[in-house]
């Protein structure tokens, strides 16, 4: 069954440094979505993106980060100077078409711990 | 208020009970309703959906929107051990955005 994969699967960074992390979407995906949860919290939407543009963005999708589809394969979140609370599991799902919204696959998550 | 509201838990039920897990929500926009299964540092990973108010049946799985209630459940018949998971409710007013529940933590008891 196609996955959505995610590299890496936990990273720690530094406070103040730059971190992309990176998914590889279903091939034939259109759709292309970031979560985060930080640990005991919610699953919150983060961005959602198709066409090269972001569609929709939360509030929590500040100057700080922003998103690529830099090669058609990948599609990455980068946190320019990360902090304390960007710690969390960050997933990154994507859907076939505009079809409602069961029809997204979420990768496994990148861990991301700011020390 | 919060969007949407899920009793944490943890439940704890043996091997072959019925499951009863629910969700609240204040937006009466809500028009696609999910149930995911987590893993622990795992993805979500969907169970069942409905849309609109109703019941939907899978194996051993059912899912009920209560749309005039604000409510959503989802039932398991005979659970078994690998049942064991966080259960996230999570709905969606358009096709992109998804709002999720906190989630239930369930332990099945062989």
């Amino acid at each position: 069954e196609p996955e959505v994969t995610q590299t890496p699967s936990h990273q720690v960074t530094q406070m103040g440094q730059e971190v992309i992390l990176r998914c590889v979407p279903i091939s034939n995906h259109l759709y292309f979505y970031w979560y985060r949860q930080i640990l005991g919290q919610k699953v919150e939407f983060l961005v959602s993106f198709y066409n090269n543009e972001i569609s929709e963005k939360s509030e929590i999708f500040d100057d700080q980060f922003s998103v690529e589809r830099p090669d058609g394969s990948n599609f990455t979140l980068k946190i320019r100077s990360t902090k304390l609370e960007d710690s969390a599991m960050y997933f990154c799902a994507s859907k076939l078409s505009a079809q409602p919204p069961y029809g997204y696959t979420f990768g496994s998550g990148t861990r991301l711990t700011v020390v | 208020q919060k969007e949407v509201e899920q009793d944490p838990g943890p439940l704890s039920v043996p091997e072959g009970a019925i499951v009863s897990l629910n969700c609240t929500y204040s937006n009466s926009a809500f028009q696609y309703f999910m149930w995911y299964r987590q893993y622990s540092r795992k993805g979500p990973e969907l169970l069942m959906y409905t849309y609109s108010s109703g019941n939907k049946e899978d194996g051993r799985f059912t899912a009920q929107v209560d749309k005039s209630s604000k409510y959503i459940s989802l039932f398991i018949r005979d659970s078994q051990p690998s049942d064991s998971a966080t259960y996230l409710c999570a709905m969606s007013t358009s096709y992109d955005k998804v709002i999720f529940g906190p989630g239930t933590s369930l332990s099945v008891i062989p």
